[in-house]
This record gives C-alpha cells, sequence and structure tokens, in this order.
C-alpha cells in the first residue's frame, strides 16, 4: 500500500494568513494527488485534482502543486469557512489511501 | 444534480454482517461508465478506503478488510451496496459512498452514515 503522510497534523492561524500543507507519498504516484476538504459533521469536498486542477466552484485562493512523491496545497488568504480539516489521497492505485488529516483552526 | 444517499441499520450485533445501500438519484449506474466507492471513517479519526467497483464490474478491495468486504451493483434499483462481514468494534464508523470519475477521484459523495457494532 502507498502511504501518506500529511505535515503538520494540526495547525492554528488567523483570518487572511497564507497557509501551506504538504502530503508526502511513500513512492512515486506521479500527479495522481487529490485533496478534501471536510467540516465537522459533513462529507469530504474534493477541492482539488490531479495535484493542482481546482474542482469546479472552489475559491482560487485555493492552490496546489507537487508531482512524484511531494505535494502542497496552499490557502492564499484565509477566510472564516476555510476552518476545517483537509486530506490528501492518492489515486494511483488501489487501496486509495488518506492522508492522516490537517485541522486548520483559528487562531 | 447527482445526489448519492446511504441507508441501513445505524446498530450491528459483533460477528454480524453490516450491510448498507447507497441509492443515486440523478444519474443511472448502468448508463454511466463512472466508479462508485466505499470509504469510512471512524469516530473523530481520518478516512479509510474501504472499496470500488468499477463501471466494468470488477472490484477491488482494502487489503486490510478484503476477506470481509464485498461491494455489489444493483442497476434495477440503481445502488450500489457494501457487505462486511464478522464486524468487530473497529468496524464502528461514518460509512460513505462516493462517485468516482477519474481512477481514484471521489467527486461526489453521500452525506455518510453512521454504523456502529455493539451488542
Amino acid at each position: 500500500d502507498i502511504q501518506m503522510t500529511q505535515s503538520p497534523s494540526s495547525l492554528s492561524a488567523s483570518v487572511g494568513d497564507r497557509v501551506t500543507i504538504t502530503c508526502r507519498a511513500s513512492q512515486t504516484i506521479s500527479i495522481y494527488l487529490n485533496w478534501y476538504q471536510q467540516k465537522p459533521g459533513k462529507a469530504p469536498n474534493l477541492l482539488i485534482f490531479a495535484a493542482s486542477t481546482l474542482q469546479s466552484g472552489v475559491p482560487s485562493r485555493f492552490s496546489a502543486s507537487g508531482s512524484g512523491t511531494d505535494f502542497t496545497l496552499t490557502i492564499s488568504t484565509l477566510q472564516p469557512e476555510d476552518f476545517a480539516t483537509y486530506y490528501c489521497q492518492q489515486s494511483y492505485s488501489t487501496p486509495h489511501t488518506f492522508g492522516q488529516g490537517t485541522k486548520l483552526e483559528i487562531k | 444534480q447527482l445526489q448519492l444517499q446511504e441507508s441501513g441499520p445505524g446498530l450491528v450485533k459483533p460477528s454480524e454482517t453490516l450491510s448498507l445501500t447507497c441509492t443515486v438519484s440523478g444519474d443511472s449506474i448502468s448508463s454511466s461508465s463512472y466508479s462508485w466507492g466505499w470509504i469510512r471513517q471512524p469516530p473523530g479519526k481520518g478516512l479509510e478506503w474501504i472499496g470500488i467497483i468499477y463501471y466494468s464490474g470488477t472490484t477491488s478491495y482494502n487489503p486490510s478488510l478484503k476477506s470481509r468486504v464485498t461491494i455489489s451493483v444493483d442497476t434495477s434499483k440503481n445502488q450500489f451496496s457494501l457487505k462486511v462481514t464478522s464486524v468487530t468494534a473497529a468496524d464502528t464508523a461514518v460509512y460513505y459512498c462516493a462517485r468516482d470519475l477519474s481512477g481514484g477521484t471521489y467527486f461526489n459523495w453521500g452525506q455518510g452514515t453512521l454504523v456502529t457494532v455493539s451488542s
């Protein structure tokens, strides 16, 4: 199985900040990497697919990059609705493993 | 607009079989070339991929669950289902069904259903 490791596991930030979350795969996955946002009590919501493609309807303050084993998700200017947990997920091979999540909290 | 809705018992006894159904509305399972998956989330923990059924009918399961999991499609009801046998407390989780539009990318999710394993 491909292991996905996110860092940090939690992050405190303020509205207006720029934040970056990283995700590392245990082996190369090309650009088969997706990012999801999950709010408490809700299903995950796809933000980014194929490492850097913004899903329709997702604000442009979200961006992502990477290939191979190292990936990043950046939120350029944090908004109140962005405080949530973020997961990376590889779609290179089954099982389609997820990172452990990064909880973004208000400072 | 596509909607997915999980349904099934919220309480299952240890050693019994967990059975869930995902009803798809807004699209036909049989007419599309998409795949359909199940993901779960134990309370307070992260997401765990359970398995997928491809449009071809082929399935793939998480090796950690493989011997206990079956995913199937009922095109007549526009549903797909999940069965997990010999459940234990470790199978307590919110179970999500999802549509895979692109080789493992889950674009659409159900709201999730909590299944508790307890006697």
